[in-house]
């Protein structure tokens, strides 16, 4: 089993572009998370889905969304990248408690 | 805010030798857990410790819970090098669907 996997690894933007971060999970997980976590601010959840077709906001979801089309996949977009976008982003997957996560892509937007 | 905070910030420590991280939390939980992250990695879970449990063991690790102080301690025993990482508390998030709020993390250093 891969786990969670995360496409691309790295990605540099300029403002006002658009991208989509994939993030897919071979463990039937219901539920999955997107998370940035910036210096000394730990990990922050920008949206979730507790199903295929289903999503949510999280803390902070603006300038973001997202969509779960099948039950292993969770897509996050941005639709006009900002310099505060700029950040390391996780995605995460979980049954019940335990979430497992995602190696991270690290993007730049200048 | 229902954020759990670790103290220390961050730790250096001597191999062999033990290292404690504390975590507070401020509302009440139904279980907290505890997450490393190597550099440049993603979180991986090393437990989970449930309101109704004052303790609880994995390997090197001591979890200890103090649902009336709000609080938590992570105790590595007899340090590594390869424990050399960040590490998160993790408690429930008001927003439900098993959603988590991390805390900002304690950087731990094992030197060799």
């Amino acid at each position: 089993n891969a786990g969670v996997t995360q496409t691309p690894k790295f990605r540099v933007l300029k403002t006002g572009q658009s991208m989509t971060l994939l993030c897919a999970q071979d463990m039937n997980h219901e539920y999955m998370y997107w998370y940035r976590q910036d210096p000394g601010m730990g990990l922050r959840l920008i949206h979730y889905s507790v199903g295929e077709g289903t999503t949510a906001k999280g803390e902070v979801p603006d300038g973001y969304n997202v969509s779960r089309l099948k039950k292993q996949n969770f897509l996050l977009g941005l639709e006009s990248a900002a310099p505060s976008q700029t950040s390391v982003y996780f995605c995460a997957s979980s049954y019940v408690n335990e979430q497992f996560f995602g190696p991270g892509t690290r993007l730049t937007v200048l | 805010s229902q954020q759990g905070e670790e103290d220390p910030q961050a730790l250096s420590i001597q191999e062999g030798e033990n290292a404690t991280m504390n975590c507070s939390y401020k509302t009440s939980i139904n279980n907290l857990q505890w997450y490393r992250q190597n550099s440049g990695r993603g979180l991986v879970h090393l437990i989970l410790i449930r309101s109704n449990e004052r303790e609880k063991h994995s390997g090197r690790l001591r979890v200890t819970l103090d649902t009336s102080k709000k609080s938590s301690s992570l105790l590595i025993t007899a340090s590594r090098a390869a424990d050399t990482a960040s590490y998160f508390c993790a408690t429930l998030s008001r927003l439900g669907a098993n959603n988590l709020f991390f805390g900002t993390g304690t950087r731990l250093t094992v030197i060799p």
